[in-house]
C-alpha cells in the first residue's frame, strides 16, 4: 500500500505569491494533519482535518488555510508568502486522527521563498 | 497547554554505546508522549509511544524510553548504537483533548560514529 504522499517535492516561490501543497492520505485514512518545520526546529502543528471538518488549528495567521475533498485528500494554501515561511511543510494521516493515534508522515514538501 | 523541551541539541557517540536522549514535558492534563525519528530528506516515523499503563515502553530498532511522571520527563534509551541510528530525533506529546494536536521539541541530532 502507498504511503501519505505530498506534491510537489520541491517548490520555490516570492514573497507575495501564492501556494497550494497537496496531500493523499493512507488508504482508509480519514484524518490529515498538516505541520511547519523549519531548518533546525521541529514540526509545528498548522491544521488538523477529520471528514473533511476542521478538527484543530494551530497558531498561524489567515493566510494559511487548508481543506479536505470527500476522498479525503488535502490541500493547504499560503497566501502573500514571505521569507519566513520557507520550511519543509509536512502532511501526515491517521484514521480518525485521535490523540493518541500513531501518525503516518509524508515526506514533505520543502517550500524556499526568495 | 502542553510544551517539550529535549535537552541536548547534539549527541554525538561511539558505535555500540549506550545513548540517553533527554526530554522534559509540560502539562497541566494527562499526557501521551512520542518519540519520533527523522532521516535526511524524510518524513517522520514513529519509534515508541506512552499511553498508559507500563512505565516502560519498547519500541522499533532497539530503543525504549522511560515515562516518569514526578520529573516529567520521558527519556529515550538504546544499549547500544549503530551508524544507521545517526539521525534526528523528536520528542513529542499530546494533551487529552480532541483536536489537540503533537507538540513537538526542537529535535536532538544523534551523531554516531565508528
Amino acid at each position: 500500500d502507498a504511503g501519505v504522499t505530498q506534491s510537489p517535492t520541491h517548490l520555490i516561490k516570492t514573497r507575495g505569491q501564492h501556494v497550494t501543497l497537496r496531500c493523499s492520505p493512507i488508504s482508509g485514512h480519514k484524518s490529515v494533519s498538516w505541520y511547519q518545520q523549519v531548518l533546525g526546529q521541529g514540526p509545528q502543528f498548522i491544521f488538523q482535518y477529520y471528514e473533511k471538518e476542521e478538527r484543530g488549528r494551530g497558531n498561524f495567521p489567515d493566510r494559511f488555510s487548508a481543506r479536505q475533498f470527500p476522498n479525503y485528500s488535502s490541500e493547504l494554501n499560503v497566501n502573500a508568502l514571505l521569507l519566513g515561511d520557507s520550511a519543509l511543510y509536512l502532511c501526515a494521516s491517521t484514521l480518525t486522527g485521535d490523540r493518541y493515534e500513531k501518525l503516518f508522515f509524508g515526506s514533505g514538501t520543502q517550500l524556499s521563498v526568495l | 497547554a502542553q510544551s517539550v523541551t529535549q535537552l541536548d541539541s547534539q549527541v554525538p557517540v561511539f558505535e555500540e554505546a549506550p545513548v540517553e536522549l533527554r526530554c522534559n514535558y509540560s502539562s497541566s492534563v494527562s499526557v501521551y508522549l512520542f518519540w519520533y525519528v527523522q532521516y535526511p530528506n524524510q518524513g517522520l516515523q514513529l519509534l515508541l509511544k506512552y499511553l498508559s499503563g507500563s512505565t516502560l515502553v519498547k519500541g522499533i530498532n532497539g530503543f525504549e524510553a522511560e515515562f516518569n511522571k514526578s520529573q516529567t520527563s520521558f527519556h529515550l534509551r538504546k544499549p547500544s548504537v549503530h551508524i544507521s541510528d545517526t539521525a534526528e530525533y523528536f520528542c513529542a506529546v499530546s494533551g487529552n483533548q480532541a483536536g489537540t494536536a503533537l507538540i513537538f521539541g526542537k529535535g536532538t541530532t544523534l551523531s554516531v560514529s565508528s
